[in-house]
């Protein structure tokens, strides 16, 4: 049974830039939600997906958005990046309403 | 809305001590999970505590949960320093499986 994994590890990217994240949820998982966690702080919820349509959001602008595949993988898109965007996100799945289980984690760094 | 609060957020103890993390929460919720982070990676699953008076152990960690008292205690025997990490307790929503995270305990277990 394959875990949650996450791409990419890490990357850099400038203000004003465009990123895409990419998540693959564990076998048998129909539900992704993402996290943000910025340093020294608790992960944060941004949404969740569930059988490809948006299930809930927290308390992010829209130029965060999302896209759950017929696989159930998952994209997380944040356009127009500003400096605070630093942070590890963090992909977790489920089934359902099941526990969630996290990914590595993307590292992500604003400059 | 869901405000999850732990204390403290930062311990530093001896080995061989003992110590209590306490996680407070402000509306109901079926489930609470604890975790563990160290440095630079992704959330390690401890505890999911399901129900009032709930309690579970894995070596030197013990965590309870009082549902009316919105309390959950994450509580270690006798530190190693193996055990130096960051402890999360989560909360989850009731509309869903949104998870509301504390702001996290540091612990530092020093010889």
């Amino acid at each position: 049974e394959t875990g949650v994994t996450q791409s990419p590890t890490h990357l850099i990217k400038t203000r004003g830039q465009q990123v895409t994240l990419r998540c693959s949820s564990q076998s048998g998982h129909n539900t992704v939600s993402w996290y943000q966690q910025a340093l020294g702080q608790g992960p944060q919820f941004i949404f969740q997906y569930y059988r490809e349509e948006e299930n809930g959001r927290g308390n992010f602008p829209p130029r965060f958005s999302g896209l759950q595949f017929p696989n159930y993988s998952s994209e997380l898109n944040v356009n127009a990046l500003e400096l605070d965007d630093s942070a590890l996100y963090l992909c977790a799945s489920s089934f359902g309403w099941n526990e969630q289980f996290f990914g590595p984690g993307t590292r992500l760094t604003v400059l | 809305e869901l405000k999850v609060e732990q204390n403290p957020l930062f311990l530093s103890m001896q080995e061989g001590k003992n110590y209590t993390i306490y996680c407070n929460y402000s509306t109901t919720s079926d489930r609470l999970y604890w975790y563990r982070q160290d440095p630079g990676k992704s959330l390690e699953s401890l505890f999911v505590l399901l129900s009032n008076g709930a309690v579970k152990q894995e070596g030197r960690l013990m965590a309870s949960l009082d549902t009316k008292a919105r309390l959950s205690t994450l509580h270690i025997t006798a530190a190693v320093h193996d055990l130096s990490a960051t402890y999360f307790c989560a909360v989850e929503d009731n509309a869903g499986n949104m998870l509301t995270f504390g702001g996290g305990t540091r612990l530092m277990v020093k010889p």
